[in-house]
């Protein structure tokens, strides 16, 4: 099947520990993109890769680290610098970053305790 | 960057056509209006996308007004299963880009 996955759907962990959540696509989409998504609320850009080895802050950047070393993997480090990460985080790609539809995984809902 | 205004709830009774309204007046030229939906705890699903002329697939169809500055989104007989938050979003070019920006949508709430 194609699509979007990411893993693992619901992920615990203590305050103060970094977190890696994962990403993958067999689309064969060139951009990706990660949000955040907090209770009744949009979603917010927190980066996005145009393409493999790239990749550039979105709109709340601070706390969290991203890699793009393959073109189907995007994975989102959170950071303990980032003060409230407790979140429904959603990845996305699109064939390509200039015009294309975004395509989202499942999410994987963060809780830090 | 163009913004979009939504009701905060609409119901719909089964098997009825659901009309979903869409407010982006200062929406530019240039810019698309897309359509997503989001069941609760899970990732949106793209439903649909137009720039000025009306679109139909089979999820739905969308109206744009001529002045571009509105938007319905239209599920012709509302089921149970399309019970979600519909968000529409005005694609934002940044240099290029493909940013989405998203608010907190309509929720649709289908009944018996």
């Amino acid at each position: 099947d194609g699509g979007i996955t990411q893993s693992p759907k619901y992920l615990f962990r203590k305050e103060g520990q970094n977190v890696t959540l994962s990403c993958e696509q067999n689309l064969n989409h060139d951009a990706m993109y990660w949000y955040r998504q907090d209770p009744g609320q949009g979603l917010r850009l927190i980066y996005y890769s145009q393409i493999v080895n790239d990749f550039q802050k979105g709109d709340i950047a601070e706390g969290y680290s991203v890699s793009r070393e393959k073109k189907e993997s995007f994975p989102l480090t959170v950071t303990s610098a980032q003060k409230n990460p407790t979140a429904f985080y959603l990845c996305a790609s699109s064939m390509n970053f200039a015009t294309d539809t975004q395509y989202f995984g499942p999410g994987t809902r963060l809780t830090v305790l | 960057d163009a913004k979009t205004t939504q009701p905060p709830s609409m119901d719909c009774a089964e098997g009825r056509a659901a009309n979903l309204p869409c407010n982006h007046s200062t929406i530019s030229g240039n810019e698309y209006v897309y359509w997503y939906r989001q069941i609760h705890s899970q990732g949106p699903q793209y439903i649909i996308h137009g720039l000025k002329n009306n679109e139909t697939n089979e999820m739905a169809s969308l109206i744009i007004t001529e002045d571009r500055k509105s938007s319905t989104l239209i599920l012709p007989h509302a089921t149970l299963r399309d019970t979600a938050v519909y968000y529409c979003i005005v694609r934002v070019s940044t240099g290029g880009g493909n940013k989405l920006t998203f608010g907190t949508g309509t929720q649709l709430k289908v009944e018996l």
